[in-house]
């Protein structure tokens, strides 16, 4: 079956113009969460979406960082006026948390390549 | 096509118990192998591996990697409520600067 996929998977970019980045999770999923891999960083947690509840937008370095899920299926990353610090592998991952099977398991996508120039 | 497998996907067990969760893997021109522990949203680094069998210790955790057999081990002695977590596993190789990630272990530790 389909596992989560993102596009693009590279993205390269001038200082101060916004980027979309999408996630398509696996259908059924009602979970998805949004990482950040920085060089010598680790995985930084950005925001996570559960079915129809109000995200936890806790990790969001900053307000130019938005994120949002339509018909709880497809996910955007929205960064706006861009800085170079911006630069990292976005991660996608979602989680098929339900009442009737709860789990955490993360199923990741490839991620996609953001460099700011 | 590269692929992290980690098991079991959840294990409970009770406090003082110890816990071996296994990540294999398959993947081109592997670089290293890392350990996450995910409380909440935020996963915490633990452990980088990129020699076989030289085991990493930090307290009770110690993991070790196998390059010949492509498995990982995280050992949990002696394990504390605060363990309770989501332990995930992911490869580096020299293909890509992209993290390859397993499911995740989901630990819970009851008293």
């Amino acid at each position: 079956g389909a596992g989560v996929s993102q596009s693009p998977s590279n993205k390269v970019t001038e200082k101060g113009k916004d980027v979309e980045l999408r996630c398509d999770p696996i259908s059924g999923h009602t979970a998805l969460y949004w990482y950040r891999q920085s060089l010598g960083q680790g995985l930084e947690f950005l925001i996570y979406f559960q079915g129809n509840s109000a995200p936890d937008k806790s990790g969001l370095p900053s307000d130019r960082f938005s994120a949002e899920r339509t018909g709880g299926s497809v996910s955007t990353l929205t960064i706006q006026r861009t800085q170079q610090e911006d630069s990292a592998v976005y991660l996608c991952a979602s989680s098929p948390i339900n009442r009737a099977t709860p789990t955490d398991t993360q199923y990741f996508g490839p991620g996609t390549r953001l460099t700011v120039l | 096509e590269d692929k992290v497998v980690q098991s079991p996907l959840s294990l409970v067990v009770h406090e003082g118990d110890t816990v071996t969760l296994n990540c294999s893997y398959e993947v081109t021109n592997f670089r290293s192998l890392l350990w996450y522990k995910q409380e909440k949203k935020a996963p915490t680094f633990l452990f980088m591996l990129t020699s076989s069998g030289i085991e990493k210790k930090s307290g009770r955790l110690s993991s070790i990697l196998d390059k010949k057999e492509l498995f990982s081990i995280l050992n949990i002695t002696a394990t504390q409520t605060g363990d309770s977590a989501i332990y995930l596993c992911a490869v580096e190789t020299y293909n890509t600067d992209k993290l390859i990630f397993g499911t995740g272990t989901r630990l819970q530790v009851f008293p």
